[in-house]
């Protein structure tokens, strides 16, 4: 069973602190992916790592940066975090190898962390 | 400006009868299309695709069928389940290309 964990279910920062969101994968997969949930908006792609140390900008990478040091593990940074960034935050996880008919691989998300910038 | 959108925001459903969630996208290059489901302080699980070749996949109680033409896909859910209420996400991808485009949710609430 494939398994994505998030470092924290609930996190309060203040305007301007640095922070850390971390995801870890226990299935091997290349690709990792960061969104953010907001309500109406749907899911929006952050940061998206194919690799080790690769990584290639989704929808909304403003304010954000990523590392993928490990293979398992993709953190999510805020360098200064501010009231607009108060969301859900989801990790997921893919294989490379195509999904069913072709198309992309499925992926695995963990349970989120809701994160509050006041 | 969003490519996939889900324009009823909520559903209410009685147990028993058909679901049906929509999605529309406005990019023509979408190739493949996905619905998940997510329950509250749980992540997004998958729950079917369909590839652009196809008009209509099928598993269990679930079918999406998808018109290219019209750049729309539903959701068929019948018969409705209590367990069935959530929020239901399509997504699009093309060239199998792994960066999703998400609409925006629709929430699902099958009374019993």
């Amino acid at each position: 069973d494939v398994k994505v964990t998030q470092s924290s279910r609930y996190l309060v920062k203040r305007t301007g602190e640095k922070v850390f969101l971390e995801c870890v994968q226990d299935m091997d997969h290349e690709n990792m992916f960061w969104y953010r949930q907001d309500p109406g908006l749907g899911l929006r792609l952050i940061y998206f790592s194919y690799d080790v140390k690769m990584k290639e900008k989704g929808d909304i990478p403003e304010g954000y940066s990523v590392s993928r040091e490990k293979k398992e593990r993709f953190s999510l940074i805020l360098e200064s975090a501010s009231t607009n960034q108060t969301s859900m935050y989801l990790c997921a996880s893919s294989s490379m190898l195509p999904g069913l008919a072709g198309g992309p691989s499925e992926q695995y998300f963990g349970p989120g962390t809701r994160l509050t910038v006041t | 400006d969003q490519q996939v959108k889900q324009n009823s925001p909520s559903l209410s459903v009685q147990e028993g009868r058909i679901s049906i969630l929509n999605c529309d996208y406005t990019n023509s290059m979408f190739d493949y299309f996905l619905w998940y489901k997510k329950y509250p302080a749980e992540g997004p699980t998958f729950l079917i695709s369909i590839s652009s070749i196809k008009d209509k996949n099928e598993d269990g109680r679930f079918t999406v069928f998808l018109n290219k033409s019209a750049k729309h896909l539903s959701l068929h859910i019948v018969p409705s389940q209590p367990g069935d209420s959530a929020v239901y996400f399509c997504a699009a991808d093309y060239n199998a290309g792994n960066m999703l485009t998400f609409g925006g949710g629709t929430r699902l609430m099958v009374k019993p």
